[in-house]
């Protein structure tokens, strides 16, 4: 079956603009999150929805970014007033209820932003 | 969720086995050791998760030692294909766990032909 896609693959935009990434989770996958990869960086976890609420948004780095999540499927992280240092791969998995079992994660491709 | 501890980078012999090692010390009672992989220019893979069992699947083998500090990822047969930076990830569930990945910064493993 179809896995998490995330639309575009590549962005690139200059500094100032705001920027708006998809993610199409599993279908029946009520949890869904994002993480972002910065170049020399880790994995860091940005959000977590689940269903349509995101009870930890504890990730996202400021107030300029947001994201959210319709009919308990699609997401969109946007990205207001994008600086330099937004550049990475955004990445957004999704997964069965995480709070009723040992869920894996499945990952989409990412989306990488660059910021001119 | 528990810190854990990987050396940076390995190499292993096409067709040998890899053995990934992984440190978490401050492991609790409730959490589970997880090991997702990272191919290069793709996202994370789930490979294998295991609580204090050793646990085995199609891709590889969870061995966790007895007191659960530390555990090894086994790939038994190495292929070049499975070249990646490997994570281990120690995670508590329940309703009040998000379920959210704390990644460090993983081993690269490199198979060489």
């Amino acid at each position: 079956g179809a896995g998490v896609s995330q639309s575009p693959s590549n962005k690139v935009t200059e500094k100032g603009k705001d920027v708006e990434l998809r993610c199409d989770p599993i279908s029946g996958h009520t949890a869904l999150y994002w993480y972002r990869q910065s170049l020399g960086q880790g994995l860091e976890f940005l959000i977590y929805f689940q269903g349509n609420s995101a009870p930890d948004k504890s990730g996202l780095p400021s107030d300029r970014f947001s994201a959210e999540r319709t009919g308990g499927s699609v997401s969109t992280l946007t990205i207001q007033r994008t600086q330099q240092e937004d550049s990475a791969v955004y990445l957004c998995a999704s997964s069965l209820d995480s709070r009723t079992g040992i869920n894996e994660q499945f990952f989409g491709p990412g989306t990488r932003l660059t910021v001119l | 969720d528990a810190k854990t501890t990987q050396p940076p980078s390995m190499d292993c012999a096409e067709g040998r086995a890899a053995n990934l090692p992984c440190n978490h010390s401050t492991i609790s009672g409730n959490e589970y050791v997880y090991w997702y992989r990272q191919i290069h220019s793709q996202g994370p893979q789930y490979i294998i998760h295991g609580l204090k069992n050793n646990e085995t699947n199609e891709m590889a083998s969870l061995i966790i030692t007895e007191d659960r500090k530390s555990s090894t990822l086994i790939l038994p047969h190495a292929t070049l294909r499975d070249t990646a930076v490997y994570y281990c990830i120690v995670r508590a569930f329940g309703s009040s766990n998000t379920g959210k990945l704390i990644f460090g910064q993983g081993t690269t493993l490199q198979v060489k032909p």
